[in-house]
Order: structure tokens, then sequence, then C-alpha cells
């Protein structure tokens, strides 16, 4: 099992540049979610799926799409890239029983994305 | 709201030391609480957790953590730190009532040889 694989490891945009952040899972996990990791902040929870074709917005969604068509992807949109978007994003997936989220989550090596 | 919060930025401790890193929540509801740590470069790896039952969890790599009701308080403890546990140690909740799982802003640990 690869666990959970996230591409780019690096990128570097300009601001008003979009593009997709790829996150797999070949665990099946029903639940995957988005964190962005910033010094000082923690984890923040970006968006999340419990499911394919159902998704929810975190603390942070602004200026970030998702969406779930299959079980193993997740990618993240960013429309319009501002430098307030400067990270280190992680994808994460966790199996969910009996509807209740209560298993721990597999995380990604991260994306660490610069916007100039 | 419901939250959780790791009052210490960074917390030092000698090798062969016992060490606490704190964490201490805000939910409704039954809370269910995980420990995770970060190395340099890599993503988060699940330490342990606790749902219900005993209050002191053990975990991987000799870890273990105590489930306070009363002080809402889930404390990641080891009786003997290493040098190698120094990493970014994160508190997370799940907060049962819209399926999101919240982390605190994480605690530096460093083990002094």
């Amino acid at each position: 099992n690869a666990g959970v694989t996230q591409t780019p490891k690096f990128q570097v945009l300009k601001t008003g540049q979009s593009m997709t952040l790829q996150c797999a899972q070949d665990m099946n996990h029903e639940y995957m979610s988005w964190y962005r990791q910033d010094p000082g902040m923690g984890l923040r929870l970006i968006h999340y799926s419990v499911g394919a074709g159902i998704t929810d917005q975190g603390e942070v969604p602004n200026g970030y799409n998702v969406s779930r068509s299959t079980t193993e992807d997740f990618p993240l949109r960013l429309l319009s890239a501002a430098p307030s978007q400067t990270s280190v994003y992680f994808c994460a997936s966790s199996f969910v029983s009996s509807r209740r989220l209560y298993n721990e989550q597999f995380f990604g090596p991260g994306t660490r994305l610069t916007v100039l | 709201a419901q939250s959780v919060a790791q009052p210490e930025d960074q917390v030092n401790v000698a090798e062969g030391n016992p060490l606490t890193v704190k964490c201490t929540y805000s939910v409704s509801g039954n809370p269910y609480l995980f420990w995770y740590v970060q190395y340099p470069n890599r993503g988060l790896q699940f330490l342990l957790k606790y749902i219900t039952g005993d209050n002191l969890v053990k975990g991987s790599y000799g870890f273990e953590a105590e489930f306070n009701k009363s002080q809402t308080s889930f404390h990641l403890k080891k009786p003997s730190a290493l040098v190698s546990d120094s990493a970014l140690y994160f508190c997370a909740v799940y907060m049962n009532r819209d399926d999101k799982i919240i982390f605190g802003k994480g605690t530096r640990l460093h083990i002094l040889p």
C-alpha cells in the first residue's frame, strides 16, 4: 500500500494563478481532509469529505475548492493564488466506522506551496 | 465553542527524565482525543487516542496519555525521554457534531542530551 500520496512536493505560483494539489489514498478510506500548516498556527482544516460526492467546509475554506468524485482521490483547487496561501498543505484520510469518525488519520507527506 | 489548546509552544526536557506535553479541550458531549507527532519535513503520525474506557491510554514509542474529565485535559507523557523524541506534537479532538477533527497549535519538544 502506498498510503496517502500527494503531488507535487513543492510548487511556486504567482499571485492570481490557479492550480490543483493532488491527493490519493489506496486504503479505501471514506474520510479525507485537507489541512494547511503555518508557523504558530498549527494545522487548520480547509475542507473535508465523508465519502464520494460529499464535501464540507472546515475552518479556513475561502480561496479553495474541493471535489470528491471517487473514494480514492480528493484534489484541492486554488482558484486564484494569493501570498496568504503560502503554506504547507497536508492531505489525510481515515476509516469511518459506523459513521462515527473516531479512527486515526493517515497523513500524506505534504506539499510546500509558495505564492509570490 | 469547541476547541483544543496546547498551552506550551515548546518544552525542554533532559534525556532520561519524564516528559509531559499538555493538552486541554472544550467540546460538547463525549470527547474523542488524539495525539500525533511530526518529525521534520514529514507528515503527521498517529501516537494514541482516547475514545472511552481507561483514562490512561498507551500508544506508540512508549508514550501514554491521561484523560482527565474534570480538568478537561489529555496530557501526553513518557517516563523516560529519548533524544529521538524531539519533534512537534499535536493534540486533536474529534467534534462529533459535524465530523470535524480539529488540531491544537502544536508543542515543540526538545530532548537535551
